[in-house]
């Protein structure tokens, strides 16, 4: 059970292509949904949260024009970095939470984007 | 600032041996605490939660929680070289944001056949 599905995987875009990236949970509603990022060799770091029907919480630097976050059902939600450059480079993972707090997080296969 | 201290390691084990992961927290709020393994290139995967002092064991892995001294270990039994990962330590943060996890920089381990 509490698998999540990220998609796609990979993903290789020209500079300025707006790129989507889906995150389902598959058997639970998710409550909250998380979006974070991974450099090479760097700890996650938490970009957003969204909890269904409401608009996403955006960490400190994290420009919310650039990463759109839409959480529109309980089981979806999508992430896309618009206007995308070789800097937004990286490793995108999503996860899943079902339930209020102190229930554990359910991580995506995460999404490798490519801006050439 | 809340933080979650770990040993980046390596950490080198060997085979069959016990594998010791500590992990010290900075939230005093915290109540639930997460290890998660990553594989290189790859997402999180959940290995267990803690919710209470003392031990608390799931096959081959042992959750160890002290809260007086905001202290977390994960010990592997029997360990196996596909154990070989790094290990992260995520209490979830108490207070205002207590719906996220305060990740560590993981632990990395080796696990020598």
């Amino acid at each position: 059970g509490a698998v999540v599905s990220q998609h796609p995987s990979w993903v290789i875009c020209k500079s300025g292509t707006s790129v989507k990236i889906e995150c389902r949970s598959l058997d639970f509603q998710a409550t909250t949904m998380f979006w974070y990022r991974q450099f090479p060799k760097q700890s996650l770091m938490l970009m957003a949260t969204s909890n269904e029907g409401s608009k996403a919480t955006y960490e400190q630097g994290v420009e919310k024009d650039k990463f759109l976050i839409n959480h529109a059902s309980l089981t979806l939600s999508t992430l896309t970095v618009t206007s995308a450059h070789p800097e937004d480079s990286s490793f995108y993972i999503c996860s899943a939470r079902q339930g209020a707090t102190g229930q554990p997080q359910h991580f995506g296969d995460g999404t490798r984007l490519s801006i050439l | 600032q809340k933080e979650v201290e770990q040993n980046s390691g390596p950490l080198s084990v060997p085979e069959g041996a016990i594998a010791s992961l500590n992990c010290t927290y900075s939230d005093r709020g915290s109540q639930s605490f997460f290890w998660y393994r990553q594989y290189s290139g790859k997402s999180p995967e959940l290995i267990m939660f803690i919710y209470s002092n003392g031990d608390k064991e799931d096959g081959r892995f042992t959750a160890q929680l002290n809260k007086a001294s905001q202290y977390v270990s994960l010990l592997i039994r029997d360990s196996q070289p596909s154990d070989s990962a790094t290990y992260l330590c995520a209490p979830e943060g108490g207070g205002v944001s207590n719906y996220q996890l305060i990740w560590g920089a993981g632990t990395k381990l080796i696990i020598k056949p």
